[in-house]
């Protein structure tokens, strides 16, 4: 079975600082990997995704994601925090083997950030 | 906005009753997602389809159906409905049935209260 966890239920960081929003994986063969973000009262959009290749994976609004195949990590990045980076970000993954279950997403738990002016 | 479509944007009924959620995907998407976000399971795969074909199915309760029509908008019929049933329910599309690599692209969701 596939899963994913988010450790951090909350971020905090100053506007202008890193921001890293953490996720490790778990799946029987290869991963797919995906990071999305929710605004409140709004669907999720979609940042970036990891298929093959590189492992630094660049993104939308600046956004970035490292793939650490021996740490089951694909961990989210941001060099410089905005304000308006405040939201709920989820990390997602699909394992490739698994044909029969179509192109289903299991997410993680999600971890809300909030940036501070 | 990711181009899926959804209505209503809030449901508010009473328990034992049934409710209808509509989906339009994006333009040229084949692929039809939902997806149930609650506080306490957090974001749970339901049902796919593909062109009008059931392609997978996750933690899809017997009280819920859900059917891709030929001009491939989507409907999640929820019936007998619990307490527990309160949540904000997703749809997204893709383009393909089952290549993990395409990106799948949400609507703003159906947030659904059980009274």
């Amino acid at each position: 079975a596939q899963s994913v966890a988010q450790p951090e239920d909350q971020v905090n960081v100053a506007e202008g600082n890193p921001l890293t929003v953490k996720c490790t994986y778990s799946v029987s063969g290869n991963p797919y990997l995906f990071w999305y973000v929710q605004y409140p009262n709004r669907g999720l959009q979609f940042l970036l995704k990891y298929i093959t290749g590189d492992n630094l994976v660049k993104g939308s609004y600046g956004f970035e994601a490292e793939f650490n195949k021996s740490q089951t990590s694909f961990h989210l990045k941001k060099p410089s925090a905005l304000v308006s980076d405040s939201a709920l970000y989820f990390c997602a993954v699909r394992d490739m083997r698994i044909k029969a279950a179509g192109n289903k997403l299991t997410f993680g738990g999600g971890t809300r950030v909030l940036v501070k002016p | 906005d990711s181009g899926v479509t959804q209505t209503p944007k809030h449901l508010i009924t009473a328990t034992g009753q049934r409710v209808t959620l509509r989906c339009s995907p994006r333009s040229g998407d084949l692929s039809v997602y939902w997806y149930q976000q609650s506080l306490d399971q957090g974001l749970q795969f339901l049902i796919q389809y593909y062109n009008g074909e059931e392609r997978a199915k996750g933690n899809i309760l017997e009280r819920f159906s859900a059917q891709q029509f030929p001009d491939l908008h989507s409907e999640l019929n929820l019936s007998s409905l619990e307490l527990g049933d309160s949540a904000l329910y997703f749809c997204a599309s893709s383009t393909s049935p089952g290549q993990g690599t395409d990106t799948q692209y949400f609507g703003p969701g159906t947030r659904l209260t059980v009274l």
